[in-house]
């Protein structure tokens, strides 16, 4: 079944302590992407990948690392987790060109105390 | 600040009528638009999409406008079924980059 899976989809953590969420997809995409959703903000982009090895800011990168070693996989790190990075993630990916659509992951709830 | 904004939060429509919901943009780079659709504790799931050269896009009960004068764009639902009960997102992109509104959650009454 062709799908973006996120592991954790639920996460609890402390101000500071490193985490990772992974994003895998089985579709052969060239482009991911890693969004926040926020209540009153709607989707936000993080990072995207257009490519291995190719990442690049979206509108909300601060605190946020992505690495696109692999094809199908596009983790999300957070090296020092902050309350305001509380919220809902998803990662989604795309055959590639702009207009072709997205195929999303179930969603990471993060809670950072 | 918000270059996609979709101004009304929710909309409740009866079965079989049509719903219309709306979006507008500021951006005028942006040539994709697209509407995706997400039920609670799920992604979003993918639409229907237009390209910024076109002003209507049709894929069965699911058509979508665009008036790029107005940079305005809506998306329209006829018939209206229960199942399309959801929070509608709006997206532009430009530059291999996507911009999302803030969602409308339809309620279509049986």
């Amino acid at each position: 079944e062709a799908q973006v899976t996120q592991n954790p989809r639920y996460l609890i953590t402390v101000t500071g302590k490193k985490l990772t969420v992974t994003c895998s997809q089985n579709m052969n995409h060239e482009y991911m992407s890693w969004y926040r959703q926020d209540p009153g903000l709607g989707l936000r982009q993080i990072y995207y990948s257009m490519n291995v090895e190719v990442t690049d800011k979206g509108d909300v990168p601060e605190g946020y690392k992505v690495s696109r070693k692999e094809k199908r996989n596009f983790p999300l790190i957070l090296e020092s987790p902050s309350p305001n990075q509380t919220s809902l993630y998803f990662c989604a990916s795309t055959p590639g060109g702009e207009g072709s659509e997205q195929f999303f992951g179930p969603g990471t709830r993060l809670t950072v105390l | 600040d918000q270059q996609v904004k979709q101004n009304s939060p929710s909309l409740s429509v009866q079965e079989g009528r049509i719903s219309i919901l709306n979006c507008d943009y500021t951006n005028s780079m942006f040539d994709y638009f697209l509407w995706y659709k997400k039920y609670p504790a799920e992604g979003p799931t993918f639409l229907i999409s237009i390209s910024s050269i076109k002003d209507k896009n049709e894929d069965g009960r699911f058509t979508v406008f665009l008036n790029k004068s107005a940079k305005h764009l809506s998306l329209h639902i006829v018939p209206s079924q229960p199942g399309d009960s959801a929070v509608y997102f709006c997206a532009a992109s430009a530059r291999n980059q996507f911009y999302f509104g803030t969602g409308t959650s339809l309620t279509v009454i049986p």
